[in-house]
């Protein structure tokens, strides 16, 4: 089975902190996703990656930016973190972008004080 | 507007009883159709996938069907059990886009 692992499941950081999600997944895919889940809103994609080293803006970039060094590993980052980016932050990995289903890691509550 | 909307927000069953549970898309060209099931505190994991070409696809007590001309699509739960309390999330692919439902929340209850 595929596994997606989040470095953390609770974190809690301050306003202007900056702050780092990790995210390794072990089937070799190509593709992997950052993003951020709001009660009401659904899941928004905030950064993809199609390869090593190569990343893409999703719907809401803003105050986030990525790391892609290694195949397995995909981290968002947080340059200043704000309250309004308290959320559940999900990572995602998949073969193809399209037609696969994603595999999904269990997610990170960030909390920003 | 959310491109992809869900309904019920919220539902809550009777142990055994079956439910339906809607969703309704805008999304265009259509590419594919899953849904996902999300227990709480966990990342949500595929349940069914269908492309234009298929208007149903079981999985085990799961049943989801498509009609891409109304742009809708729902999702059956047969005999439901307590574990089948979660947030079932609706997402449609077009092209390299993916937009995803807020999702239903279902409590079985004993």
């Amino acid at each position: 089975d595929v596994k997606v692992t989040q470095s953390s499941r609770y974190l809690v950081k301050r306003t202007g902190e900056k702050v780092f999600l990790e995210c390794v997944q072990d089937m070799d895919h190509e593709n992997m996703f950052w993003y951020r889940q709001d009660p009401g809103l659904g899941l928004r994609l905030i950064y993809f990656s199609y390869d090593v080293k190569m990343k893409e803006k999703g719907d809401i970039p803003e105050g986030y930016s990525v790391s892609r060094e290694k195949k397995e590993r995909f981290s968002l980052i947080l340059e200043s973190a704000s309250t309004n980016q308290t959320s559940m932050y999900l990572c995602a990995s998949s073969f193809l972008f399209r037609g696969q289903p994603q595999h999904f890691g269990d997610g990170t509550r960030l909390s920003i004080l | 507007k959310n491109q992809v909307e869900q309904s019920p927000q919220s539902l809550i069953i009777l142990e055994g009883k079956n439910c339906t549970l809607q969703c309704n898309y805008t999304v265009s060209p259509f590419s594919n159709l899953r849904w996902y099931k999300q227990d709480t505190g966990r990342g949500p994991v595929s349940l069914t996938i269908m492309t234009f070409s298929e208007n149903t696809k079981s999985n085990g007590r799961y049943t989801a069907t498509l009609d891409a001309d109304t742009k809708q699509s729902s999702l059956h739960i047969t005999a439901s059990q307590l574990s089948d309390s979660a947030s079932y999330i609706c997402v449609v692919s077009a092209n390299n886009d993916m937009r995803f439902g807020a999702g239903t929340r279902l409590t079985v209850k004993p």
